[in-house]
Order: structure tokens, then C-alpha cells, then sequence
């Protein structure tokens, strides 16, 4: 079966960094997305990453290994305004995608 | 404002009763999707279209059926609502082509007491 994995929920310190992974397993892989997505709000785009290695956008990273199944997306320079719920999604051979549930970052002061 | 539209925004529905949710996009993608999304679930995938006339099953399609008659509309419809459907519905749709991201809809928030 398919399946993605991310932690359900992180806590982090204003002005910090934080670490958010999240490991696949789907039948063919045309791509990783992240997604954020405030409370009560739709999902919107945060990154793509399709090929190995790090793409990096502003204040926020991710990080694609296709061979472990694995990518992190990186937050740096906590803001408030951060808390959200972070989305991991894959798209499969299907052009599909196979979402995570999501992982809830709170930014403390 | 280039984007896509969900009406309507919350709903609160008898078991038993239909109720057809609608989504419209103007950015001309020919794909569109229909989510739902649950607490602790992440989103399923109800239905999606990948071209005018052409409709799909996704994860959970039971209890639902989509129509795509042109580009722009994509109507979710829930032909006798069950409490087990209460849920957030997102509509989104792509171009279609890897490396594309999904827009997402504001979301129809449904209520089956």
C-alpha cells in the first residue's frame, strides 16, 4: 500500500529552527510537495522537489532522498505566523496525490 | 481574481437529504479533484476529473458522485447524506502535469445530523 509519515505534532521557539520530516512509501514517485495549511484554511503551496538534494525558497528549505524515501522541510527564523499545519505529498506513478496527515507546528514566544 | 471558487461554505444537512457541493476554477487546469479532509486523516481523495468528461474514483468514493461537463465546474454531489460524511470538503484542481501544484478551494465545511 501507500503510506506517508510525518510527525503529528511540533513544538518550536520564535526566531528557531525546525525540522520537519516525512517518509513515503508509494508505488512510482513523480514528485514531493509541501504544503502549509492554517487552521480553518485551505492548503496552500510552500515547495516541489523532484530531484535529490536541497531546493531552498526564503526562509523555508526542503530536502528530497529518493533512495531512502525520505525529505525534511526546514523552517528558519521562527515566526508566529508559522503555526500551522504542514502537509507532506507525493505524487505517484498516476500523477496522484498520496497526502500525509499533516504535522501541527506551534511557535512559542 | 484568478482562482477557485467553493460554494457553499458551510452547510448543516439532514440524513437522508441530497446535497450537491460546487466548485468553479478560471484558470483553465484541466485537472480537478474533490477532498475530503478529517481530523488526524490528512486529505482522501474523493473523485477527480483529469479532463472535461472524464471523471475518476479516488480513495473514498462511496456516497459520492462528481460530473465534469466543462473545464470550469466540477459539482460533488452526496445523494443521500450520512452522518459519517460530515466533514471538510476541498475542491482543487492542476494543470494536471507532474511538477504542477494543486489550488485549493476555501473549503465547505458539512454538517450530517
Amino acid at each position: 500500500g501507500q503510506n506517508i509519515d510525518q510527525p503529528t505534532e511540533m513544538t518550536a521557539t520564535e526566531g528557531a529552527i525546525v525540522q520537519i520530516n516525512c517518509t513515503y512509501q508509494t508505488s512510482g514517485f513523480n514528485g514531493l510537495f509541501w504544503y502549509q495549511q492554517h487552521a480553518g484554511e485551505a492548503p496552500t503551496f510552500l515547495s516541489y522537489n523532484v530531484l535529490d538534494g536541497l531546493e531552498e525558497k526564503g526562509r523555508f528549505s526542503s530536502f528530497l532522498s529518493r533512495s531512502k524515501g525520505y525529505s525534511y522541510l526546514l523552517l528558519k527564523e521562527l515566526q508566529m505566523k508559522d503555526s500551522a499545519s504542514y502537509l507532506c505529498a507525493v505524487m505517484d506513478s498516476n500523477y496522484q496525490l498520496i497526502w500525509g496527515a499533516g504535522t501541527k507546528l506551534i511557535i512559542k514566544p | 481574481i484568478a482562482g477557485i471558487t467553493q460554494a457553499p461554505t458551510s452547510q448543516i444537512l439532514a440524513a437522508g437529504r441530497r446535497m450537491t457541493l460546487r466548485c468553479t476554477q478560471d484558470m483553465r487546469h484541466n485537472a480537478m479533484y474533490w477532498y475530503r479532509q478529517d481530523l488526524g486523516l490528512g486529505l482522501r481523495l474523493i473523485h477527480y476529473s483529469n479532463t472535461a468528461g472524464t471523471t475518476g474514483k479516488g480513495e473514498v468514493p462511496d456516497g459520492y458522485s462528481v460530473s465534469r461537463a466543462n473545464t470550469d465546474d466540477f459539482p460533488l454531489t452526496l445523494a443521500s447524506a450520512v452522518p459519517s460524511q460530515t466533514s471538510v470538503y476541498f475542491c482543487a484542481s492542476s494543470d494536471g502535469t507532474g511538477g504542477t501544484e494543486a489550488f485549493f478551494g476555501q473549503g465547505t465545511r458539512l454538517t450530517v445530523v
